[in-house]
């Protein structure tokens, strides 16, 4: 079955620390995307990618980085620059930018230690 | 810029009841309109969505139309279940230029009691 995958469903991270969330698609779409879903909010934009090699900021991209050297995989770090990380973080992708329905994955949930 | 206002929750209803929940939006352009519903732990799903004005999307008994003239995409079912319970984003494509950013609203949070 083809969908998106994140990993891990919980993650924890302790002061000072980097940590990665994996997202990997096998729907062949070119665009990717990594939003922040905080408590009785809506979804905001952190990265984009329209495709492989290429990435964009969103809305809120200070404290985070993010990698596009394959088509099916966009991971996400969160730095320790990131002094608010406590978050559910969701991984979405389109067949392209301009086919605007995105899908998207289970999740991850960030909490520091 | 682009924006979209949901009306608040939780919005709670007894089995079978009709459902309103009220998504307004400020855009320049032509956007496309979505609906996605969200479970509890879970992502969003794609529930239904418009991409011009007077569209009507559907999908499991929810409608929506897009309303240029009243800037809306009111979401609505005849009949609601226990399982339909979860919270409902309303969002809008960018409209302008290739980014493909949705923009959400808030999210509004259904309970259904049986």
């Amino acid at each position: 079955d083809g969908g998106i995958t994140q990993s891990p469903k919980y993650l924890f991270r302790k002061e000072g620390q980097n940590v990665t969330l994996s997202c990997e698609q096998n729907l062949n779409h070119d665009a990717m995307y990594w939003y922040r879903q905080d408590p009785g909010q809506g979804l905001r934009l952190i990265y984009y990618s329209q495709i492989v090699n290429d990435f964009q900021k969103g809305d809120i991209a200070e404290g985070y980085s993010v990698s596009r050297e394959k088509k099916e995989s966009f991971p996400l770090t969160v730095t320790s620059a990131q002094k608010n990380p406590t978050a559910f973080y969701l991984c979405a992708s389109s067949i392209d930018v301009a086919r605007e329905t995105q899908y998207f994955g289970p999740g991850t949930r960030l909490l520091v230690l | 810029g682009n924006s979209v206002t949901q009306m608040e929750g939780p919005v709670t209803l007894s089995e079978e009841a009709f459902l309103t929940i009220n998504c307004t939006y400020t855009a320049t352009g032509y956007p496309s309109l979505f609906w996605y519903v969200q479970y509890p732990g879970e992502g969003l799903q794609l529930l239904l969505k418009a991409t011009k004005a007077d569209d009507k999307g559907s999908n499991k008994g929810f409608e929506a139309t897009y309303r240029k003239e009243t800037t809306s995409f009111h979401l609505e079912k005849g009949s609601v279940q226990v399982s339909d319970s979860a919270v409902y984003f309303c969002a809008l494509s960018n409209g302008s230029g290739n980014t493909g950013k949705l923009i959400f609203g808030q999210g509004t949070t259904l309970q259904v009691k049986p």
